[in-house]
């Protein structure tokens, strides 16, 4: 079954400091792959997606992410953390062996150190 | 605007007192679904819809019901609720012609069963 496993419950950075977000998942055939960001009190939305096109993403607010088949990895990373990037980051997996509905990981809590 | 709207956004009730909360979105998305946010949970599929009348159980169904009469509102019922049923729920909807179609979020309802 597939699955989606992210590291770390917590990431703490200073602003302007590298930030990575790691996810892994677990799948028998290359899943398509999501990272979704919820700031307070609001809803989800879409960060970016792998769609088995390029191996390396870009998304919305100067995030990216790359697809790892052989680490089976899909880490999101920013190269300056900004204030607003303060939230929770999800990371899910949609594929046959999900019967195509998303699997999501348990979530990061981005937190920005001034 | 573009949207998924949820109401209540916070309701606080007592064990097995009937509750609805509806769920509405205006982009003529044949994709509905609910989920569950619980902290270190992620997000748990409660049940979704893959167009009017179709509606199928999600990871955790037991205690909810669903109805998908127009294509437009997805209401999610709890008939008896339990205090396990405590949570932040989020509707969500999509095109679905395609996996990878982007989810739209609602805002979320708080929901807390005493």
């Amino acid at each position: 079954a597939q699955s989606v496993t992210q590291l770390g419950s917590h990431v703490s950075v200073s602003e302007g400091a590298l930030v990575l977000l790691r996810c892994n998942y677990s799948s028998s055939v290359p899943p398509y792959l999501f990272w979704y960001v919820q700031y307070p009190n609001q809803g989800l939305q879409l960060l970016l997606k792998y769609t088995s096109a390029a191996t390396l993403v870009k998304g919305i607010n100067g995030f990216e992410a790359e697809f790892k088949k052989s680490e089976t990895s899909f880490h999101l990373t920013k190269p300056s953390a900004h204030m607003s990037d303060a939230a929770e980051y999800f990371c899910a997996v949609i594929g046959p062996e999900s019967n195509y509905q998303l699997i999501w990981g348990a979530g990061t809590k981005l937190i920005i150190k001034p | 605007e573009a949207q998924v709207t949820q109401n209540p956004r916070y309701l606080i009730t007592v064990t097995g007192k009937k509750l609805t909360v509806t769920c509405s979105q205006n982009m003529n998305h044949e994709y509905m679904s609910w989920y569950r946010q619980d902290p270190g949970l992620g997000l748990r599929q409660i049940y979704y819809s893959m167009n009017v009348e179709v509606t199928d159980k999600g990871d955790v169904p037991e205690g909810y019901k669903v109805s998908r009469k127009e294509k437009r509102n997805f209401p999610l019922i709890l008939e008896s609720p339990s205090p396990n049923q405590t949570s932040l729920y989020f509707c969500a909807s999509s095109f679905y012609r395609k996996v990878t179609d982007t989810q739209y979020f609602g805002p979320g309802t708080r929901l807390t069963v005493l």
